[in-house]
């Protein structure tokens, strides 16, 4: 089965750019078996869909962060990665990498989770 | 996109039955039926219990199941049990391949 593990810095400067990396092993990311993904949830708060990618290039992403949000595939390492540009507090959050089952019909849930990184905005 | 609707809090007492409500809109519940739950207990990573409204993973006591009608989709525990107790989660899809989650349930066991 799949197991997903967050990494980054755990501290980012207010307006700098959130950078994580999301490292999978027990299957390729290069699988048209699933989309990979990152949600957010702040502490003491719910959860947040970020976006998500195919292993095609494919990406799809929050409405209310697209605008700062990028998400790629690095095949070759078998990790995917999310960038989260002009970071504020509110970003302050643990951020959760998952994957989602690829198919026809399509399914819209997340299966296998990583453990999670607190990321904390502050100077 | 506003996040789905849950109760803050739900309780019970052990062996009893608990329901959570999720209320969304046309254009995400009600539009599809594409509503998965997750348990979250504290410092772990969110758990899927429930998919496409109504489907139980392997390994998923049959004591949770799911149901939706119209823009409210529900999750009731059966048989409510010690480990159950546990912030509460829906999901649904929103259209254009996004998603969106619930403002989240706490579950007590009395």
């Amino acid at each position: 089965q799949l197991q997903l593990q967050e990494s980054g810095p755990g501290l980012v400067k207010p307006s700098e750019t959130l950078s994580l990396t999301c490292t999978v092993s027990g299957g390729s990311i290069s699988s048209s078996s699933y989309y990979w993904g990152w949600i957010r949830q702040p502490p003491g708060k719910g959860l947040e869909w970020i976006g998500s990618i195919y292993y095609s290039g494919s990406t799809y992403y929050n409405p209310s962060l697209k605008s700062r949000v990028t998400i790629s595939v690095d095949t070759s390492k078998n990790q995917f990665s999310l960038k989260l540009s002009s970071v504020t507090a509110a970003d302050t959050a643990v951020y959760y990498c998952a994957s989602r089952p690829a198919g026809l019909p399509p399914l819209y849930y997340f299966d296998y989770w990583g453990q999670g990184t607190l990321v904390t905005v502050s100077s | 996109q506003s996040a789905l609707t849950q109760p803050r809090s739900v309780s019970g007492s052990p062996g009893q039955s608990v329901t959570i409500s999720c209320t969304g809109t046309s254009s995400d519940v009600g539009g599809y039926n594409y509503v998965s739950w997750y348990q979250q207990h504290p410092g772990k990573a969110p758990k899927l219990m429930i998919y496409d409204v109504s489907k139980r993973p392997s390994g998923v006591p049959d004591r949770f199941s799911g149901s939706k009608s119209g823009n409210t989709a529900s999750l009731t525990i059966s048989g409510l049990q010690a480990e159950d107790e546990a912030d509460y989660y829906c999901c649904s899809y929103a259209g254009s391949y996004t998603s969106v989650f619930g403002t989240g349930t706490k579950v007590t066991v009395l």
